[in-house]
This record gives C-alpha cells, structure tokens and sequence, in this order.
C-alpha cells in the first residue's frame, strides 16, 4: 500500500532558527499533500494544502511566511518553521492524497515530527 | 460545509468486551468518511473508510463500522476489546469529490483505554 515518509521523528532546535521536515511519498505520486500541526490531546488541524508546481494554500491564521511549505516534486514536499518560538513546539504530520478509489481519494499519513523548540 | 462529533472524549472497556466509539456527521454532499487511530506520538493509521460502496464497511484489526445516512452517523464497532487496540480514535469527513481542494475534517477525538 502507499507509503508515506515523514523525517525527521523528533528535534529540538533553540529559539530563532528554522526547522525543515519532510515528507515523502515512496511509492506513489503525490500531486497534494496536506500539513496538520496537533497540540497535546488536540485533534489536527489543517494548516496548508500543498500543490506540486504551486503555490501552497494556507488555512486562516496560519502564516504564510512562518511556515513555508515547498513541493517541487510529485514525491517531496518540505515544511520549514522560520524563526521557531517556544509556542511552534508541536506535533507536526503530513498527509498526502494517493488514488483511494474511485473518485473519493485516499489519503496516507505521515508518521509524524516532533518539534520542541528552547 | 462539513463536520464531524465525536460524542465521546474517552471511552474505557475492559479486555474482551465489545467496543463502541460514535461518530455523527455532518455534510452538503454525498461523504467519505474514515476512521483513523493514532498509537501516542505517532502518526495515523487508516481502520477503515465509507465512500459511498457498502454501507458495512470492515477494516483492519477487526473494527468496522456502518454508514447511516438517516441518523448521520458511522460509528466505530469492535466486538472484542484487545490491550494493542489503547489509543485515540479520529472520526474524519471529507465532502465533495476529489481534487486538491478534497479537505480531511477531523473530529476531536476519543481516547479508547482498555482494562486487563
């Protein structure tokens, strides 16, 4: 079944610098993928929707230029937290829409980014 | 617009005993919906998913659940509790058909705690 790798698992990085997680689709292409942020004992909330070629679409509230999002391929799309704060600390997956059936896609997730920001 | 409750933030069951999580939708079209479970700190693992074939739908690990449009609902069944199945359940929506605009809605959430 489709596969989705999420790199890395956990980091700490101090406050200020950025961050860059992966997510990679190993046996499918994926044309969209999605990013979800998950506070503890939270649900997951959308923050953006990643378009291969484009632009990514970003939910209200969610800064664009603090959380830049780059999909250059139909395989890799990069989520890099600028300037991380205390408060950026979280659960961080991606998702990524492969062929599900039908004309209802599936969607594989990620196994998640740990991030805890000093 | 969608939405999806889960009525349920934790539901606890002892080992062996049948397993009820409840999920009601909400939708403006025909939806797919899914269920998901999430081991802590890792990431999530599709149980199962409506779209629109069977109304019974059966998933991994022996969970299924059944799709009623009349009471919005797609609740998530298990006749025997297992220690492993310990975990947070998502009951997601999404609306519409295909395409990058296909957005996942997740409920809250229910944490399923299984007794020995």
């Amino acid at each position: 079944g489709a596969v989705v790798s999420q790199h890395p698992s956990r980091v700490i990085c101090k406050s200020g610098t950025s961050v860059k997680i992966e997510c990679r689709s190993l046996d499918f292409q994926a044309t969209t993928m999605f990013w979800y942020r998950q506070f503890p004992k939270q649900s997951l909330m959308l923050m953006a929707t990643s378009n291969e070629g484009s632009k990514a679409t970003y939910e209200q509230g969610v800064e664009k230029d603090k959380f830049l999002i780059n999909h250059a391929s139909l395989t890799l799309s990069t989520l890099t937290v600028t300037s991380a704060h205390p408060e950026d600390s979280s659960f961080y997956i991606c998702s990524a829409e492969d062929e599900g059936i039908g004309d209802h896609y599936g969607y594989t997730f990620g196994s998640g980014t740990r991030l805890t920001v000093v | 617009a969608q939405s999806v409750t889960q009525l349920d933030s934790h539901v606890s069951v002892s080992e062996g005993t049948p397993v009820l999580l409840r999920c009601n939708y909400s939708s403006s079209y025909s939806p797919s919906l899914f269920w998901y479970v999430q081991h802590p700190n890792k990431g999530l693992q599709l149980l199962l998913k409506y779209t629109s074939a069977a109304t019974l739908v059966k998933g991994i690990n022996g969970f299924e659940a059944e799709f009623k449009k009349s009471e919005t609902s797609f609740h998530l069944t298990k006749p025997s509790a297992h220690m492993s199945d310990a975990a947070e359940y998502f009951c997601v929506v999404s609306g519409g058909y295909g395409g990058a605009t296909n957005k996942l809605i997740f409920g809250t959430g229910t944490l399923l705690a299984v007794q020995p």
